[in-house]
């Protein structure tokens, strides 16, 4: 069975702060698809990144970077100098990605709130 | 490209009602896909259709549910008898599948209330 586990319910910090998201999964699975997602107070989950077992490279785009580290299990997000705008629920996700059933089922975590304030 | 769209945004019914969303996926997704998410929760799997065929249900997904795909396009989730503890905002999404799965995209949700 997947699992992913969001230990930080809540996180609050002031503007231009830099903040990291945790993610830790669980999973039989030698190959997998990592995800992260956003869901702005209107409630439409927005693709952030998704990242494949095999690639443990870092990414970064703009101000918001992955640490996928296979060893522990973690897939983190770091946003740096957060905004206002990016206050929003944020979930980490997993999926299979071997076979017919590739991507099929996501496997959430519970979400962390991300608030930033002015 | 247009995005995942769903109807209706919210619908408010009362206990024993049946109720109807739809979903329809971008245009060449050939996957589509259905989740719940209760609040303070992430989304739970329901199905998911590739093409026409329903190729997986989950054990959330009672005999009260029933979900279609007719012409592989658009999707239908149909509750029957809601029950209070269906309310829950319920997701669809789409993606490519080539032979290697493409990444999910969402659409707004439909927000059920059952009174």
């Amino acid at each position: 069975a997947q699992k992913v586990t969001q230990a930080q319910t809540e996180i609050s910090v002031v503007e231009k702060e830099d903040v990291t998201l945790d993610c830790v999964y669980e999973t039989r699975d030698t190959t997998y698809y990592l995800f992260w997602y956003k869901q702005p107070p209107s409630g439409e989950l927005v693709f952030l990144i998704r990242r494949n077992s095999f690639d443990e490279q870092n990414e970064i785009s703009g101000r918001y970077s992955w640490n996928f580290q296979k060893s522990t299990s973690s897939f983190n997000f770091t946003i740096t100098a957060s905004q206002v705008v990016d206050s929003a629920v944020y979930f980490c996700a997993l999926s299979e990605s071997e076979g017919e059933t590739s991507g099929s089922r996501v496997t959430f975590g519970e979400g962390t709130q991300l608030t930033v304030n002015p | 490209d247009t995005g995942v769209s769903q109807d209706p945004r919210h619908k408010i019914t009362k206990r024993g009602q049946n109720v109807t969303f739809r979903c329809d996926p971008i245009s060449e997704h050939n996957r589509l896909y259905w989740y719940r998410q209760t609040l303070g929760q992430g989304p739970e799997f329901l199905t998911y259709f590739q093409n026409e065929a329903q190729l997986e249900k989950s054990r959330l997904l009672s005999d009260r549910f029933s979900a279609e795909r007719p012409k592989g396009s658009f999707s239908t989730l149909e509750i029957q008898r809601t029950e209070q503890g269906d309310s829950a905002m319920y997701l669809c999404a789409s993606s490519l599948f080539r032979p290697t799965a493409d990444t999910q995209y969402f659409g707004p949700g439909t927000r059920l209330t059952v009174l």
